[in-house]
């Protein structure tokens, strides 16, 4: 399968602990980008990548949010001090134009 | 800032029958996309249809169809002939390269 694959499919962790995210885009796709969604709502965009340059933040993401993209290939997303607030599903997508490509998500729990 | 207003929490259609889903934007870039997501309960968010702004004709998908009016900022899409599998929360989105920005989406209930 070429799709977006992301990693791990669910995550349980208590408040204050930190997490990391993985996203590995399709691979020809040079633009790579996460959301979140919150259960009922539409997802909320977060960052963008071109390769490996971070081109746009949302002012969602806070000091303890941090994305990444060594090489421009996967894409790591990191919550530090996590908060109840944070639990979520994190989605990634990646594009080689317009339309962009979803992976299945990250479901983030935090007790 | 772009924003994305969809108007129908849900819809009710009957199997076989053509359905529109509502959305309007407000941008003040010149350049845009809209786009159409589909959403089934299982969760995973899947493409169908893209409309860029100087497009002069409406996009068509198989079964999907963009209805663009730029002068009135409307970028509904309309689903003909719907099947059960359609049941689903459906998303309007705008934007460019750098980020969409999504509606609060429509959920589509198809009966038989």
């Amino acid at each position: 399968d070429t799709g977006v694959s992301q990693n791990p499919r669910h995550k349980i962790t208590k408040r204050g602990q930190n997490v990391t995210f993985r996203c590995d885009p399709i691979s020809e796709h040079n633009r790579l980008y996460w959301y979140r969604q919150t259960l009922g709502q539409g997802p909320e965009f977060l960052t963008y990548f071109q390769n490996e340059a971070q081109l746009e933040k949302s002012r969602l993401l806070s000091d303890r949010f941090s994305a990444e993209r060594p090489k421009g290939s996967f894409s790591t997303l990191e919550i530090q001090r996590t908060e109840q607030g944070d639990s979520a599903m994190y989605l990634c997508a990646s594009s080689p134009a317009y339309e962009q490509y979803f992976g299945p998500g990250t479901r983030l729990t935090v007790t | 800032a772009q924003k994305i207003t969809q108007t129908q929490p849900g819809m009710f259609v009957q199997e076989k029958e053509a359905v529109t889903l509502d959305c309007t934007y407000d941008t003040s870039d010149q350049s845009y996309g809209l786009f159409w997501y589909k959403q089934p309960s299982s969760g995973e968010m899947i493409f169908l249809i893209y409309q860029g702004s100087y497009d002069e004709q409406n996009a068509t998908e198989g079964r999907y169809s963009l209805n663009f009016q730029k002068a009135r900022k409307s970028a509904n899409l309309v689903i003909s002939a719907s099947q059960l599998g359609d049941s689903a929360m459906y998303f309007c989105l705008s934007g460019g390269y750098n980020k969409l920005i999504f509606g609060a989406g429509t959920r589509l209930a198809v009966h038989p």
